[in-house]
């Protein structure tokens, strides 16, 4: 079935530096989401793209959608002891009436300060 | 906060017994899907309920049932638990009218199977 593969698996990195993230798939999606979840919490939607080689702000995140329809990455900058959390891609899979959202397993931020 | 709520919490069952969660959607959405989200993993869509009908289906056996009422609130349904079925349940909600349909989640369910 459709398998969104997110990479790094984790990052431990320095208050104050950048990080980037990615997603790829093997098929086409029309839709990339990034949710971000924090420890006892639902996922939280941080970015929605839907063009082709959107990019899109949201504060200190940016994230852009792949030409191809099959990758996506996130970038944060300047990261904060806030941003410790869980970042998954996500994209909707059309069914026959509505969607269901397909996850990556994950990328687990941790930052030290 | 998404005003997605779920109930309750954190629930500890035994093998073989049923278990019932229940999720009240955002206000002005007609939506509800359930996820599993076992630990280290991404959620696994279960299914959607659109106005009270199973509206899409993952894959999870026929033990998994679901209900939404007129308030469009919802409820997941695990009958005969395994040990397999310990993980964080999450809900959705969402207003499906054409085009973009953006989920919103609520804080979850942690279920425990022993």
């Amino acid at each position: 079935g459709q398998q969104l593969n997110q990479s790094p698996q984790s990052m431990f990195i320095q208050e104050g530096e950048d990080v980037s993230m990615n997603c790829t798939s093997s098929s086409i999606f029309n839709t990339w989401l990034w949710y971000k979840q924090d420890p006892g919490e639902g996922p939280v939607l941080l970015i929605a793209l839907y063009k082709a080689g959107e990019l899109t702000s949201n504060g200190r995140l940016t994230a852009q959608f792949g030409i191809t329809r099959k990758d996506s990455f996130l970038n944060i900058s300047a990261s904060i002891p806030s941003d410790v959390g869980i970042y998954f891609c996500a994209g909707p899979k059309l069914g026959e009436y509505g969607n269901k959202l397909v996850f990556g397993a994950g990328t687990i931020l941790r930052v030290k300060s | 906060e998404t005003g997605v709520t779920q109930s309750p919490t954190h629930l500890i069952k035994t093998r073989g017994q049923q278990v019932t969660l229940r999720c009240s959607s955002q206000s002005g959405h007609n939506t509800v899907s359930w996820y599993q989200q076992a630990l280290g993993q991404g959620p696994q869509f279960i299914f959607q309920y659109y106005r009270e009908e199973e509206n899409g289906r993952g894959n999870f056996p026929p033990r998994f049932s679901g209900l939404q009422f007129p308030n469009y609130s919802s409820e997941l349904n695990v009958n005969a638990l395994e040990l397999d079925d310990s993980a964080l349940y999450l809900c959705a909600s969402s207003l499906l009218a054409g085009g973009e349909e953006t989920q919103y989640f609520g804080p979850g369910t942690r279920l425990l199977v022993l």
